[in-house]
């Protein structure tokens, strides 16, 4: 079974600066997908960014970006130039390309605070 | 609509009480799931809907839970018999491209079983 670690539970950053959350997982798959979602406290989750395991670059939008070390299972989140409206929590999701599931397996979170 | 609706916004209920959750996903999305969400937790996968039928419904939890979506739109996740340890935020998202894990979340139903 696939697993996903974030082994911080709570970060900060002042506003404009730059934060990286840190995800690691489990699985003995070739082919997969990792996304990070945001969820405020309005408890909607919000797709932020998805990397596709096949793809050796890394995946960007606007100020946030993933380093993806496949051979690490590592996938840590980048984002640049911080936001108040970027505090939320912060997920990070495994998902087999394998067909028939299509079932996110989410880590634990983030919670991640920016001060003005 | 705009976007997944979920209604009630919350629930609380007395346990061994029956309970309905709707979820209302995005117009034309075929892909429908639900994730149950405990305190301080990530959501954890209920089950996957592709059109009417359960694509996937290996992470409900026991019998107890049950979950139609009889016409491919509007889905409800209902409770039979509810305990204290059902309590928790339960999501709903629904998909247009399937397999690509790029799913919209509504805000969830919040209940509470006392």
């Amino acid at each position: 079974a696939q697993t996903v670690t974030q082994s911080q539970p709570e970060m900060s950053v002042q506003e404009a600066e730059t934060v990286t959350l840190s995800c690691t997982y489990d699985t003995s798959e070739s082919n997969y997908y990792l996304f990070w979602y945001k969820q405020p406290p309005s408890r909607q989750m919000i797709l932020v960014i998805r990397q596709e395991a096949y793809k050796q670059q890394n995946a960007t939008e606007n100020r946030f970006s993933v380093n993806f070390q496949k051979a690490a299972k590592s996938f840590s989140l980048k984002i640049s130039d911080s936001q108040l409206g970027d505090t939320a929590m912060y997920f990070c999701a495994f998902m087999t390309a394998q067909g028939g599931s299509e079932k996110l397996v989410f880590g634990k979170g983030t919670k991640l605070t920016v001060n003005p | 609509g705009a976007g997944v609706s979920q209604t009630p916004s919350n629930k609380v209920t007395e346990k061994g009480k029956y309970v309905e959750l709707r979820c209302d996903p995005i117009s034309g999305h075929t892909a429908l799931y639900w994730y149950r969400q405990s305190l301080g937790q990530g959501p954890e996968f209920l089950i996957y809907f592709q059109g009417t039928g359960a694509a996937d419904d290996s992470g409900l939890p026991n019998d107890r839970f049950f979950a139609v979506r009889p016409e491919g739109s509007v889905s409800t996740l209902k409770i039979q018999r509810t305990e204290r340890g059902d309590s928790a935020v339960y999501l709903c998202a629904s998909s247009l491209e399937r397999g690509s894990g790029k799913a919209f979340f509504g805000q969830g139903t919040r209940l509470t079983v006392v």
